[in-house]
């Protein structure tokens, strides 16, 4: 079983409408969650980042984090085509260096 | 500001041939350094991983091994490239273990063994 796991998708949107990405991980001792974006043949950037159970809000990102149910979530609101892209969750432990990574979903916003 | 550079963006390779792919950091002192591989249309796998000069962590066993031989240098090498090798790598820093080590990512390097 891999620690985090999320749904590669791909996951395709009308322009507008709200995406919402999810992924579970199986290690209690992660506290730390982000989230990055990928665009194609780019590297990953940094889009979210959160510690506590609850949302996390910057712009149209709400980051939302259950750690009784080891889930996280991303949300994209009035998404645009320029979100197309794959997102990967990521996690690690409070005195570790190592970031874990989920697969990525792959986010298409249809105009 | 702390950049990464990563070289070279593309490299078509031939099996049973040598690799080096270089990453260097800017801007920063003693980071945390990763190699990633990203095979097609899969999330990043974590290869090595280093927290200082010469301490190299391995994460799988593979064909591929790397070195720290400066602070903000670090270098993946192969000495035979095998097909499976082929994928997309991307060298990542952090800051050393405080509360907010996000990674960031260099752009990566496409290699294809033929």
């Amino acid at each position: 079983q891999k620690e985090v796991e999320q749904d590669p998708g791909p996951l395709s949107v009308p322009e507008g409408a709200i995406v919402s990405l999810n992924c579970t991980y199986s290690n209690s001792a992660f506290q730390y969650f982000m989230w990055y974006r990928q665009y194609s043949r780019k590297g990953p950037e940094l889009l979210m980042y959160t510690y506590s159970s609850g949302n996390k809000e910057d712009g149209r990102f709400t980051a939302q984090v259950d750690k009784s149910s080891k889930y996280i979530s991303l949300f994209i609101r009035d998404s645009q085509p320029s979100d197309s892209a794959t997102y990967l969750c990521a996690t690690f432990k409070a005195a570790g260096n190592k970031l874990t990574f989920g697969g990525g979903t792959r986010v298409l916003v249809k105009p | 500001s702390q950049t990464i550079h990563q070289w070279p963006a593309t490299l078509v390779q031939p099996v049973g041939s040598p690799l080096s792919l270089e990453c260097t950091v800017e801007g920063t002192s003693n980071p945390n350094l990763y190699w990633y591989r990203q095979a097609a249309g899969r999330g990043l796998q974590l290869l090595f991983y280093s927290v200082g000069i010469g301490q190299i962590s391995s994460e799988v066993p593979q064909n591929l091994s790397a070195s720290r031989p400066q602070d903000r240098q670090f270098i993946l090498s192969s000495k035979k490239l095998l097909l499976s090798d082929s994928g997309f790598y991307l060298c990542a820093w952090s800051a050393g273990p405080t509360l907010r080590s996000e990674a960031f990512f260099g752009q990566g390097t496409r290699l294809t063994v033929v």
